[in-house]
């Protein structure tokens, strides 16, 4: 079956505009889950949905972030006021939501540049 | 603290040798789960293997296994026969305290590089 997708793969952005990633996860899984990695680190978590609610928005780094996933199955992530430091790839990971040790399935991701 | 260490930034083998890339957790919960990803330069993460923080047995997963010591909280993956296909990052991650507050995500590492040399 078809796995994570993210569009658009590349974004090129200036410095203060707003950007909207789209994740579509794998049919089925209610968990949906938001993670940025920087140049030469491990992914980051930034934003958790479990169906359409946002059950663990911790890692979102400040209010110009923010994510949505109003029908339980496709989320954007939306940026507002983009820095120069929000440069990074944005990955989308999904999950069935049942079980304690089930995998994350990560799409391709999101590889934002703000100029 | 960090969550995951990984003290290799690269690391070189021989094709169809063994290696180990290492991994050490932090974490004061008793339940928790350790996985580990595959990064090739197309940027996918690819899930390789997975161990319970109660599992008695190490996980195993056709060439990969995961040599897990709880009590020196390492969970080292152990790749054999290296193939050229195998030279990407390797990322070690943590999920834990369910169901605690943020118990859904990964705790992810610094990862590991490694080249196949033929």
């Amino acid at each position: 079956g078809a796995g994570v997708s993210q569009t658009p793969s590349n974004k090129v952005t200036e410095k203060g505009k707003y950007v909207e990633l789209r994740c579509d996860p794998i049919s089925g899984h209610t968990a949906l889950y938001w993670y940025r990695q920087s140049l030469g680190q491990g992914p980051e978590f930034l934003i958790y949905f479990q169906g359409t609610g946002a059950a663990d928005d911790s890692g979102l780094p400040n209010d110009r972030f923010f994510a949505v996933r109003p029908e339980g199955s496709v989320s954007t992530l939306k940026i507002q006021r983009t820095e120069r430091g929000d440069s990074a790839v944005y990955l989308c990971a999904s999950s069935l939501g049942r079980y304690f040790g089930e995998t994350q399935y990560f799409g391709p991701g999101t590889r934002l540049l703000v100029l | 603290a960090q969550k995951i260490t990984q003290t290799q930034p690269g690391m070189f083998v021989q094709e169809k040798e063994a290696v180990t890339l290492d991994c050490t957790y932090d974490t004061s919960d008793q339940s928790y789960g350790l996985f580990w990803y595959k990064q090739p330069s197309s940027g996918e993460m690819i899930f390789l293997i997975y161990q319970g923080s109660y599992d008695e047995q190490n996980a195993t997963e056709g060439r990969y296994s995961l040599n897990f010591q709880k009590a020196r909280k390492s969970a080292n993956l152990v790749i054999s026969a290296s193939q050229l296909g195998d030279s990407a990052m390797y990322f070690c991650a943590m999920r834990e305290g369910f169901p605690a507050p943020g118990a859904n995500n990964l705790f992810f590492g610094t990862g590991t590089r490694l080249t196949v040399i033929p």
